[in-house]
C-alpha cells in the first residue's frame, strides 16, 4: 500500500509568515492529492484537490503544488484563523486508494 | 445546504455490535458515493469504508474488513455502518463523508459532525 508522510509534524509561525507543509507519497500518485484543514474541535474541511485546485470558498492565500510523490501546501500569509491541523490525502479509488498523512499542526508564535 | 447527520454512537463493550446511521439532505443523495471516516481521540484521520452511488462498489480498510458492513438506502437518503466484534481500538469519532463523485473515489467535500463510539468494558 502507498504510505503518506508529512513534514514537519508541527510548526509555529508568526502572523503574516509564509508557511509551507510537505507531503510525500511512497509511490507516485499522479496528482490525486487533497489537503484538508481541521481546526481544533471542528470537522475536517477540504481545502485543495487534484494537488493544486482550490475548493470553492477557500481563501486564495492557500495554494498547493506537486505531482508524483512530492507535494506542498503553502499559506502565503498566515492568519490567526489558520490555526489547525492540516492533512494530506491520497484518493482515487478505494480501497486501498484512500490514505491520509499523519497531519501537521500549525500554531501562531 | 448539504447536511450530514450521524447517529447511533455510544458506549459498547468489546465484542458487541453497534449500527451507525447518517441522514443526508441538501443534495441528490443517490448521485454520490458515501464514506465513513474515523478519528481516534487525539489522533489523525482514518478512512473506514466507502460505497458507490448504487452500492455496486464497496471498500473497507484492512483494519475493519470482515467486521464492519457499510450500506445505504437511497430511498431514505441514509448511509449505515454495521459494526460487529468491536475492539477497544475502534474507539473513535465516526464521520459520515460525501464523495465528490458517484464512484468510490475518496475525495470528501462534505463531512458530518461525527458520532462518538467508545468501546470499553
Amino acid at each position: 500500500d502507498i504510505q503518506m508522510t508529512q513534514s514537519p509534524s508541527s510548526l509555529s509561525a508568526s502572523v503574516g509568515d509564509r508557511v509551507t507543509i510537505t507531503c510525500r507519497a511512497s509511490q507516485g500518485i499522479s496528482n490525486y492529492l487533497a489537503w484538508y484543514q481541521q481546526k481544533p474541535g471542528k470537522v475536517p474541511k477540504l481545502l485543495i484537490y487534484a494537488a493544486s485546485t482550490l475548493q470553492s470558498g477557500v481563501p486564495s492565500r492557500f495554494s498547493g503544488s506537486g505531482s508524483g510523490t512530492d507535494f506542498t501546501l503553502t499559506i502565503s500569509s498566515l492568519q490567526p484563523e489558520d490555526v489547525a491541523t492540516y492533512y494530506c490525502q491520497k484518493y482515487n479509488s478505494a480501497p486501498p486508494g484512500v490514505t491520509f498523512g499523519p497531519g501537521t499542526k500549525v500554531d501562531i508564535k | 445546504e448539504v447536511q450530514l447527520v450521524e447517529s447511533g454512537g455510544g458506549l459498547v463493550q468489546p465484542g458487541r455490535s453497534l449500527r451507525l446511521s447518517c441522514a443526508a439532505s441538501g443534495f441528490t443523495f443517490d448521485d454520490y458515493a458515501m464514506h465513513w471516516v474515523r478519528q481516534a481521540p487525539g489522533k489523525g484521520l482514518e478512512w473506514v469504508s466507502g460505497i458507490s452511488w448504487n452500492s455496486g462498489s464497496i471498500g473497507y480498510a484492512d483494519s475493519v474488513k470482515g467486521r464492519f458492513t457499510i450500506s445505504r438506502d437511497n430511498a431514505k437518503n441514509s448511509l449505515y455502518l454495521q459494526m460487529n466484534s468491536l475492539r477497544a481500538e475502534d474507539t473513535a469519532l465516526y464521520y459520515c463523508a460525501k464523495d465528490s463523485t458517484w464512484r468510490v473515489q475518496g475525495l470528501f467535500d462534505y463531512w458530518g459532525q461525527g458520532t462518538l463510539v467508545t468501546v470499553s468494558s
